[in-house]
């Protein structure tokens, strides 16, 4: 069965640091990756997805990730935080692009000035 | 792009009173549709699959009997949570693929307080 592990449940960055958020997935073949953030109280928002093709993704924000087939990683990053970066980060899995996704547990990232 | 409409995006209810959520996929069709539940500073679990004519897949542990799904139509999914509880209290989003497009849309969630 496919699962997503976030070893971290809460970081905490200064303002203007770099920031790499940790995810793993647990799946037979190279599944649909995904990160998603979601501020207190609101809905999810895309931030950045893989499929194929180049194992560094682009997204918003400034956010980038990259797939790792040997490691089964699909760690995110982001060279200098700002302070509205503080929200919770899910990582996510999924068979096909239209299929259920499998949500990890979250990292919750405090930024402070 | 495409989007998902959830409504209503808040409810309070009291104890033992059903209430009904609907999830509107807009521009595109989608036959499946699908239902997630978030506890406080919990993560999202799937709930249930919707089918467009067909009868929902639950995940285990939920009651299919009390989280009543119906995909009536092509853009649209309703789940009625019946003779709530405040247990039942959750945050809850459904999700639309649009197969297409190759991607999925989530809606903004609606928030259930049952008192």
């Amino acid at each position: 069965a496919q699962s997503v592990t976030q070893p971290d449940i809460h970081i905490t960055v200064s303002e203007g640091a770099s920031l790499e958020l940790r995810c793993n997935y647990s799946y037979g073949a190279t599944p649909y990756l995904f990160w998603y953030v979601q501020s207190p109280g609101q809905g999810l928002q895309l931030l950045l997805k893989y499929f194929s093709g180049d194992t560094l993704v682009q997204g918003i924000k400034g956010f980038e990730a990259e797939f790792k087939r040997s490691q089964s990683s699909f760690n995110l990053r982001k060279p200098s935080v700002h302070w509205s970066d503080a929200a919770e980060y899910f990582c996510a899995v999924c068979q096909t692009s239209y299929d259920k996704v499998i949500f990890g547990p979250g990292t919750s990232l405090s930024v402070i000035p | 792009g495409a989007v998902v409409s959830q409504h209503p995006s808040w409810v309070i209810c009291k104890s033992g009173t059903s209430v009904k959520i609907e999830c509107r996929s807009l521009d595109f069709q989608a036959t499946t549709m699908f239902w997630y539940r978030q506890f406080p500073k919990q993560s999202l679990m799937l709930m249930a699959t919707s089918n467009e004519g067909s009868k929902a897949t639950y995940e285990q542990g939920v009651e299919k009997d009390k989280f009543l799904i119906n995909h009536a139509s092509l853009t649209l999914s309703t789940l009625t949570v019946t003779s709530a509880h405040p247990e039942d209290s959750s945050f809850y989003i459904c999700s639309a693929p649009d197969a297409p497009a190759g991607t999925q849309y989530f809606g903004p969630g609606t928030r259930l307080t049952v008192l």
